[in-house]
């Protein structure tokens, strides 16, 4: 699966939106990006995931540049308990059994 | 829907005795379960992947007599930890694919295990 690239840390004040980048300059056709956030002490929550277009659900918005090397994860009106540390993950989308690789992720600190 | 309910969420075990957490599928029968740790201030690390019904698959550096994973049924797998000692003391978490709609992965809540 390809690598990505997340900032170690960002600040958002509370109603504000969060805009968290992600590089996967390696992705690959056949990979989708998958956003996924851990709230302290919690197991990691599902988001949003795609592969080419831009999605869209109650939770956030994925955007995906056109050539797919990098995304971003908005959170329209971030409230504080959006504080968590945020996981973009890229693979392949199969039946594969094939695991989630996590890497460091961004540790978002809404502030009231 | 697509829930995976681990247990014990927190637990305190003396050097030497053994801990089990148990993860199981509420909604959905989960033929593969993963099993993951996580140190303070770190990512999560994958420990071992569990088959229903076959020996798990463990990744280089875990100890597969220490960390004894079973996967008897399509909704339970457990993980224990023998001889515990400080350092297992961790998060440990179990994730399981979901088998319908768009391939995704449901997490359990984490188990805290301190050894003392």
């Amino acid at each position: 699966d390809a690598k990505t690239t997340q900032p170690t840390s960002m600040d958002c004040a509370e109603g504000r939106a969060a805009n968290l980048p992600c590089n996967h300059s390696t992705i690959s056709g056949n990979e989708y990006v998958y956003w996924y956030r851990q709230i302290h002490s919690q197991g990691p929550q599902y988001i949003i995931h795609g592969l080419k277009n831009n999605e869209t659900n109650e939770m956030a918005s994925l955007i995906i540049t056109e050539d797919r090397k990098s995304s971003t994860l908005i959170l329209p009106h971030a409230t504080l308990r959006d504080t968590a540390v945020y996981y973009c993950i890229v693979r392949v989308d199969n039946n594969a059994g094939n695991m989630l690789t996590f890497g460091g992720g961004t540790r978002l600190m809404v502030k009231p | 829907g697509a829930v995976v309910s681990q247990h014990p969420s927190w637990v305190i075990c003396k050097s030497g005795t053994s801990v089990k957490i148990e993860c199981r599928s509420l909604d959905f029968q989960a033929t593969t379960m993963f099993w993951y740790r996580q140190f303070p201030k770190q990512s999560l690390m994958l420990m071992a992947t569990s088959n229903e019904g076959s020996k798990a698959t463990y990744e280089q550096g875990v100890e597969k007599d220490k960390f004894l994973i079973n996967h008897a049924s399509l909704t339970l797998s457990t993980l224990t930890v023998t001889s515990a000692h400080p350092e297992d003391s961790s998060f440990y978490i179990c994730s399981a694919r979901v088998d319908r709609g768009t391939y995704g992965y449901t997490f359990g809540s984490g188990t805290r295990l301190t050894v003392v």
